[in-house]
């Protein structure tokens, strides 16, 4: 079975700077899909980035932008110029490719913090 | 569009009490499916769906009962609410071609 790990409950950052949020993941299949999601305070889930397993270049949307390391199975995000609006709970997800019903398997989730 | 639609979005119930939860699509999706958010435990998937008349389980699928009688609807029954079952319900929805999955804004539930 395929499970996902998120190892930092709690990470902050000042406004303007980087960030790296960290996620690991366990999976017999050689190609699957990683996604994002942020979730503020509204509670709305929010699609930030996604990788295909099978691309080696890793994903960028904007200020975001992934380091995938299929090998070592580690998939960690990283914000750049740090706005207060990226506070919010990230998840790490972990999806079956070709055939994706559905099934989200997620980490535990990653509070961030960002001080003004 | 109004893309995934959940009711309700607070509800209180005491134990034993039975209720749904509804969840409507309005995008033509095949794939439909329920989430459960405790603290701690991210998101963990109750049921699932891959069309009308098709469903399965999940992760952690007891105490919960799904149907998909249409594309667009797919509800989630608590048949005797038990204060484990206190959580945050998802439901989300995609096509066999995205990847992405939309999400509806949550239904925050207690039982007592």
């Amino acid at each position: 079975a395929q499970t996902v790990t998120q190892s930092q409950p709690e990470m902050s950052v000042q406004e303007a700077e980087t960030v790296t949020l960290s996620c690991t993941y366990d999976t017999s299949e050689s190609d699957y899909y990683l996604f994002w999601y942020k979730q503020p305070p509204s509670r709305q889930m929010i699609l930030v980035i996604r990788q295909e397993a099978y691309k080696q270049q890793n994903a960028t949307e904007n200020r975001f932008s992934v380091n995938f390391q299929k090998a070592a199975k580690s998939f960690s995000l990283k914000i750049s110029d740090s706005q207060l609006g990226d506070a919010a709970m990230y998840f790490c997800a972990y999806a079956t490719y070709p055939s994706n019903t559905g099934k989200l398997i997620f980490g535990q989730g990653t509070t961030l913090q960002v001080k003004p | 569009n109004a893309g995934v639609t959940q009711t309700p979005k607070f509800q209180v119930l005491k134990t034993g009490q039975s209720m749904t939860l509804q969840c409507a699509q309005d995008m033509n999706h095949e794939y439909m499916s329920w989430y459960r958010q405790d603290p701690g435990m991210g998101l963990r998937l109750i049921h699932y769906s891959v069309g009308a008349g098709i469903t399965d389980q999940g992760e952690v699928p007891n105490g919960y009962n799904v149907s998909r009688s249409t594309t667009e609807d797919f509800p989630l029954r608590l048949l005797s609410a038990a204060p484990s079952q206190t959580s945050v319900y998802f439901c989300a929805s995609s096509t066999g071609r995205d990847r992405d999955k939309n999400f509806g804004a949550g239904t925050r539930l207690s039982v007592l």
